[in-house]
């Protein structure tokens, strides 16, 4: 299995749908998770950690899963402004001076008028 | 002003030349980071750097070196550049996150085309 796995899309989506993104991780020691959204021709940018317990902020819903070492992002009433590249991101290692992250290669989501 | 930034945002050159490309963070971040996207491959890194005196490889740093020059400034060389070096090249800074983990921040990228 590789390291972050996530598929790639292309999601074309009307607006107003319901949109959820899958990502499985090798490493059952890794600590952190996170969802990073990238637009095109521009830099990755932090859409939000997944907790545990699973989060929500706004029409975003993160959650995980460890025992079968997936995370998954769901998007509700999508906008046009959601159209993006998702990047699944874990941190493989247990913190301390080896703390670095590790992406997925991102999913791409179109999401149409 | 931005807090992450990268010169050039872009470049063309030549096989064979020396490249510099600088990033420069007002964030106060100790952790700096050196990544590049292919198209297909995502983000890979090449180095990192958690303090002015500790520098690390990535899981791609053949052909590329490092230096960082002041907690706020990491330059990536290029001392020979080739046509795969072609990429979309992103610094990244963090502050090593607390609890949960960290953020990372990045600069607008670099994209280099070399021919």
């Amino acid at each position: 299995r590789k390291e972050v796995e996530q598929d790639p899309g292309p999601f074309n989506v009307p607006e107003g749908a319901t949109v959820a993104f899958n990502c499985t991780y090798s490493n059952s020691a890794s600590q952190s998770f996170f969802w990073y959204r990238q637009d095109c021709r521009k830099e990755p940018k932090l859409l939000m950690s997944v907790y545990s317990s699973g989060n929500e902020d706004g029409r975003f819903t993160a959650q995980l899963n460890r025992a079968s070492q997936y995370i998954s992002l769901l998007i509700r009433d999508s906008k046009l402004s959601d159209s993006a590249t998702y990047l699944c991101v874990v941190n493989p290692n247990s913190g301390g001076s080896n703390y670095k992250l590790t992406f997925g290669k991102g999913t791409l989501l179109t999401v149409n008028p | 002003d931005a807090d992450v930034t990268q010169t050039p945002r872009n470049r063309i050159t030549k096989t064979g030349k020396r490249i510099m490309l600088e990033c420069s963070q007002t964030k106060g971040h100790d952790r700096m980071y050196w990544y590049r996207q292919d198209p297909g491959l995502g983000l890979r890194l090449i180095y990192y750097s958690f303090d002015v005196k500790d520098i690390n490889k990535g899981e791609i740093s053949d052909g590329y070196s490092v230096s960082r020059q002041a907690q706020a400034k990491f330059s990536l060389s290029l001392e020979s550049a080739i046509p795969n070096q072609t990429a979309l090249y992103f610094c990244a800074t963090s502050d090593g996150g607390q609890g949960v983990g960290e953020t990372q921040y990045f600069g607008p990228g670099t994209r280099l085309l070399v021919l």
